[in-house]
């Protein structure tokens, strides 16, 4: 199984602020990487699929890069809203596999 | 809009059996692979099977395989789960979600499985 691990597993960032979380494969997954956010008591919503290409409806803060095995997701200026735990998942080859999430939190 | 609604959740004892469903609305249905992912309490996400759009391709997580049985109807726009052997650790709140492209497109809100006696 491809293993995925993000970091970091929190952080702490104000209104306004550059936020970046990576995550790594074990393997190489080409571009098979994709982000989930979600706030608690709901489930999660796609933003960013095929590493880079944002999914309808996801405001144009929210950005993700690379490719193989190291990959980037950035909230440029966040925003109250985003506040959330994010997920990055591997959808290269069965099983499909989640990194363990990056708690995002306000300072 | 997409709505996947999933129910048949609760609390079974250790050993015991459920079957979870996924009625979906605002997609054809038919032409959607379909997975179950899951979240124990506190917990990361964790993807468990999918099935595609014809029923002719299942997977299933190992810690899953041989207990539970993803299966569809889609006469019936609906997905199923059943999961039998139930253990604690199956304790979790289990998400249907649609995929194409390699992306889990659309989530249901979840159904609460509670293993314990």
């Amino acid at each position: 199984d491809i293993q995925m691990t993000q970091s970091p597993s929190s952080l702490s960032a104000s209104v306004g602020d550059r936020v970046t979380i990576t995550c790594r494969a074990s393997q190489s997954i080409s571009t098979y990487l994709n982000w989930y956010q979600q706030k608690p008591g709901k489930a999660p919503e796609l933003l960013i699929y095929l590493a880079s290409s944002l999914q309808s409806g996801v405001p144009s803060r929210f950005s993700g890069s690379g490719s193989g095995t190291d990959f980037t997701l950035t909230i440029s200026s966040l925003q109250p809203e985003d506040f959330a735990a994010y997920y990055c998942q591997q959808s290269s080859s069965i099983p499909w596999t989640f990194g363990q999430g990056t708690k995002v939190e306000v300072k | 809009e997409v709505q996947l609604v999933e129910s048949g959740g609760g609390l079974v004892q250790p050993g015991g059996s459920l079957r979870l469903s996924c009625a979906a609305s605002g997609l054809t249905f038919s032409t959607y692979n379909m997975n179950w992912v899951r979240q124990a309490p506190g917990k990361g996400l964790e993807w468990i099977s999918h099935i595609s759009s014809s029923s002719n391709s299942i997977y299933y997580a190992d810690s899953v395989k041989g207990r539970f049985t993803i299966s569809r109807d889609n006469a019936k726009n609906s997905l199923y789960l059943q999961m039998n052997s139930l253990r604690a650790e199956d304790t979790a709140v289990y998400y249907c979600a649609n995929s194409g492209n390699y992306r889990l497109e659309s989530w249901g809100q979840g159904t609460l499985v509670t293993v314990s006696s």
